[in-house]
């Protein structure tokens, strides 16, 4: 299976800063990679897709990118609804993987 | 719009089985697979397989192969998860999702396994 491994698995941040969060794949994925939102008690919310993909309705404010092995999530100006645990996700190969997530909390 | 829309909270004894439903709407629902995600309480997501709606062909994680069967109703437009022989460790909550990259979601259905 292919392992997948965020960093850092906490982050605390103030509103408005930008944040990086960074996937590793176990080998490569190509850029078949997304990113997903959670907040407790709540399905994941779709971010993007493609590894830089912004799914429809997503603000811009969230940006991909990567391919391979390394791929990051950036979200800029930081809002309160923003706090939540982000998961990186790959579908290149059976069977999809997640990442241990990262809990992006209020400084 | 596209909706999923899951069946309700279920209890069950270890060693019973399960079955969750993912009624789906807004969309044609045989033109994309219908996925099986699970999180066990503070955990990661954990895939659990996937059902091709148009023409039933499934496939399972190897972690689940035997245990697990998911199918369609194309009338219904309707996914169904069947879990068997329960244990503690299948608490979770078991979300259905639309299609590989997963851009949509059911709102979960919270499984529980006591005795």
């Amino acid at each position: 299976d292919i392992q997948m491994t965020q960093s850092p698995s906490s982050l605390s941040a103030s509103v408005g800063d930008r944040v990086t969060i960074s996937c590793r794949a176990s080998q490569g994925i190509n850029n078949d990679l997304a990113w997903f939102q959670q907040k407790p008690g709540k399905a994941p919310k779709s971010l993007i897709h493609a590894a830089s993909s912004l799914q429809s309705g997503v603000p811009s404010k969230f940006s991909g990118s990567g391919s391979g092995t390394d791929f990051t999530l950036t979200i800029s100006s930081l809002q309160p609804e923003d706090f939540a645990t982000y998961y990186c996700q790959q579908y290149n190969t059976y069977p999809i993987t997640f990442g241990q997530g990262t809990q992006l909390e209020i400084k | 719009q596209v909706q999923l829309v899951q069946s309700g909270a279920e209890v069950k004894k270890p060693g019973a089985s399960v079955n969750v439903s993912c009624k789906a709407s807004g969309y044609t629902f045989t033109s994309y697979a219908v996925h099986w995600v699970r999180q066990a309480p503070g955990q990661r997501l954990e895939w659990m397989g996937w059902i091709n709606a148009g023409n039933g062909g499934t496939k399972y994680s190897q972690k689940f192969q035997g245990r697990v069967t998911i199918t369609r109703d194309t009338s219904a437009s309707t996914a169904y998860m069947e879990v068997r022989s329960l244990r503690s460790e299948d608490t979770a909550v078991y979300f259905c999702a639309r299609d590989r990259s997963m851009a949509d979601w059911g709102q979960g259905t919270l499984v529980t396994v006591s005795s």
